[in-house]
């Protein structure tokens, strides 16, 4: 069964630093999200993004985050100078177009730690 | 210093039993609501939805009812197994495949 992939399981870096969280969403999909989970916490919803554009950005999707489909599988995630509080679970989910269903398909997330 | 967690209801129910699990959402103009099973350091995984125009979903084992009248939701889980211990996450959405709002979550616990 098709599945939404994330790399890496487990990313640690320093405080201001560039991080790139990657995604391969499943082939036949045409919407990708970026969602968040502090731990503990619930599931936040950060962007979406259908047609190559932004289609809708949360509060705490500010200029230090970015999206970009680079080709015709990927959907990355990048925060350029990460902060403390953004240590969190980050999934990326995809979905079809509306006729396949509403229902969005998470992958098994990466795990940001800011230090 | 460290944030701390809310802390999630739980549910605690002997395996065969039949679960309920609740959910109140928030925006009475949301047309599509859905049920998540999230395991622990996993991703959430969909289990069933409903929209709007509907009241009731029948899925295997799993039943999910919509009222809105009092915006509220419930997922039943029948004949519950301790594989299905999880964090279970509503999830609501108003403009049908757009965002999705989670829920805080309910944590379930199958004792054998």
């Amino acid at each position: 069964e098709p599945e939404v992939t994330q790399t890496p399981s487990h990313q640690v870096t320093q405080m201001g630093q560039e991080v790139i969280l990657r995604c391969v969403p499943i082939s036949n999909h045409l919407y990708f999200y970026w969602y968040r989970q502090i731990l503990g916490q619930k599931v936040e919803f950060l962007v979406s993004f259908y047609n190559n554009e932004i289609s809708e950005k949360s509060e705490i999707f500010d200029d230090q985050f970015s999206v970009e489909r680079p080709d015709g599988s990927n959907f990355t995630l990048k925060i350029r100078s990460t902060k403390l509080e953004d240590s969190a679970m980050y999934f990326c989910a995809s979905r079809p177009l509306l006729a396949g269903g509403l229902e969005q398909f998470f992958g098994p997330g990466t795990r940001l730690t800011v230090l | 210093g460290e944030s701390v967690g809310l802390h999630l209801p739980t549910l605690s129910v002997q395996e065969g039993d039949n679960s309920i699990i609740n959910c109140a959402y928030s925006n009475s103009a949301s047309d599509y609501f859905i049920w998540y099973k999230q395991e622990s350091g996993k991703g959430p995984q969909f289990i069933i939805d409903i929209r709007s125009n509907m009241d009731k979903r029948q899925g295997q084992r799993v039943t999910v009812l919509l009222n809105k009248t009092v915006k509220h939701l419930s997922l039943q889980i029948a004949a519950t197994q301790p594989g299905d211990s999880a964090v279970y996450f509503c999830a609501e959405s108003y403009n049908q495949g757009g965002k999705l709002i989670f829920g805080q979550g309910t944590e379930l616990s199958v004792k054998p």
